[in-house]
């Protein structure tokens, strides 16, 4: 089993479409979780961190349910510079941090 | 803002050649530095921590003779494939990790894009 996994999409909306990307994570452990934008051939982006209590950037919320071990990243009013693929990261603890990436869902908005 | 740079941004080499990629972190100190993988359509993929005057830790599955990795500053570390072949055509992207008052904030580099033929 992967230790985060995403589905790859696409998932293909219209512009002011709302959109919902799903994460899950296999190690109990994990310290911190983000999410992260990709750009066709660029490096990752951090786009925003994910807290229990869930956090909200401007049209962008996100939420974690440490219980389920499931993340979650709300899109609002879907704009067509938001196409991208976006990454689901865990912060694990192995006797050192590091972050382990999920393959990433690819949105593609059209006018 | 914290910026990470990688130099070269592309490379094309023939089947047997060493290649060195360069990492720096240009307006902080970065103690750890991390190197990732990255094949189309997959997700970044560990390949090695490094940490400044010690041994990099590589993960389970990678090389260390193969992926030679210093970390001899602060702002530096260079990863070098050594003996490429084609099947390490990847996008080679390096990280490095700002302690600050605020905790610890991981920036990435733009990346490398290798090409072996």
């Amino acid at each position: 089993r992967k230790e985060v996994e995403q589905d790859p999409g696409p998932f293909n909306v219209p512009e002011g479409a709302t959109v919902a990307f799903n994460c899950t994570y296999s190690n109990s452990a994990s310290q911190s979780f983000f999410w992260y934008r990709q750009d066709c051939r660029k490096e990752p982006k951090l786009l925003m961190s994910v807290y229990s209590s869930g956090n909200e950037d401007g049209r962008f919320t996100a939420q974690l349910n440490r219980a389920s071990q499931y993340i979650s990243l709300l899109i609002r009013d879907s704009k067509l510079s938001d196409s991208a693929t976006y990454l689901c990261v865990v912060l694990m603890n192995t006797g050192f941090q590091k972050l382990v990436f999920g393959t990433g869902t690819r949105l593609l908005v059209s006018p | 803002g914290a910026v990470v740079s990688q130099h070269p941004s592309r490379v094309i080499c023939k089947s047997g050649t060493s290649v060195k990629i360069e990492c720096r972190s240009l307006d902080f100190q970065a103690t750890t530095m991390f190197w990732y993988r990255q094949f189309p359509k997959q997700s970044l993929m560990l390949m090695a921590t490094s940490n400044e005057g010690s041994k990099a830790t590589y993960e389970q599955g990678v090389e260390k003779d193969k992926f030679l990795i210093n970390h001899a500053s602060l702002t530096l570390s260079t990863l070098t494939v050594t003996s490429a072949h084609p099947e390490d055509s990847s996008f080679y992207i390096c990280s490095a990790r700002e302690r600050s008052g605020r905790g610890e904030t991981q920036y990435f580099g733009p990346g490398t894009r290798l090409l072996v033929l």
